[in-house]
């Protein structure tokens, strides 16, 4: 999702579902993709990363989706926990111009007990 | 050890002071990385140092002064602050400034009064 203003996009799901967080990127040249995990007052931890020549990865409860022909990328987290709540952030790399991560603007999951 | 270490964790400056923001890393990586994080915003780009060499530069005003001491040190410098640069500032390091996952620190907290 993309932020609007000062309001972040919320996901709000029920312990246990899945969650899926999408995020539309602006660069046709991307060919890196993160996602990343920020809890208040912590900075951004890595979850899981995606490759241009790819288009699922899987981690320890968590997908990775790329959609190169839509420039749109998902993360699923399977069986939502109270732990999972935080703001997720999609970044996307450029392989020519360095690490330059670009972030997305962020979507706020809040599970509910 | 996948640490990246910043200190203080929270600083409140005057427009006059001079202050200066650290970062370590001990994991070995040769790309570090300052980030600008305002509140309900995705993480920004500042400054990129490649093998302990500044690289890239985001257009940062210059009261705003990174150093790169060693590789597994960075510094940013803060001299003639506005409140307006209040913000979250984020290190993050590399193992190579190419396509690798960024390990983030905890950010240091910064108001300008």
């Amino acid at each position: 999702g993309e932020s609007v203003g000062l309001h972040l996009p919320t996901l709000s799901v029920q312990e246990g579902d899945n969650s899926i967080i999408n995020c539309a990127y602006s660069n046709s040249a991307s060919d890196y993709f993160i996602w990343y995990k920020q809890e208040s007052g912590k900075g951004p931890q890595f979850i899981i990363d995606i490759r241009s020549n790819m288009d699922k990865r899987q981690g320890q409860r968590v997908t990775v989706l790329l959609n190169k022909t839509v420039k749109h990328l998902s993360l699923q987290i399977a069986a939502t926990q109270p732990g999972d709540s935080a703001v997720y952030f999609c970044a996307e790399n450029i392989y020519n111009a360095g690490n330059m991560l670009t972030f997305g603007g962020g979507t706020r999951l809040m599970v509910k007990p | 050890d996948t640490e990246v270490t910043q200190t203080p964790k929270h600083l409140v400056m005057g427009m006059t002071n001079k202050k200066s923001l650290k970062c370590e890393q001990h994991m070995g990586h040769r790309a570090m990385y300052w980030y600008k994080q305002k509140a309900k915003k995705p993480p920004e780009l500042m400054f990129v140092y490649s093998y302990e060499k500044l690289s890239i530069n985001e257009s940062v005003p210059s009261r705003f002064s990174p150093e790169c001491p060693n590789s597994s040190l960075l510094n940013l410098h803060l001299h003639a602050l506005q409140p307006e640069d209040s913000a979250l500032y984020l290190c993050a390091s590399s193992k190579v400034p190419m396509n690798t996952e960024a390990f983030f620190g905890q950010g240091t907290r910064l108001t300008v009064v």
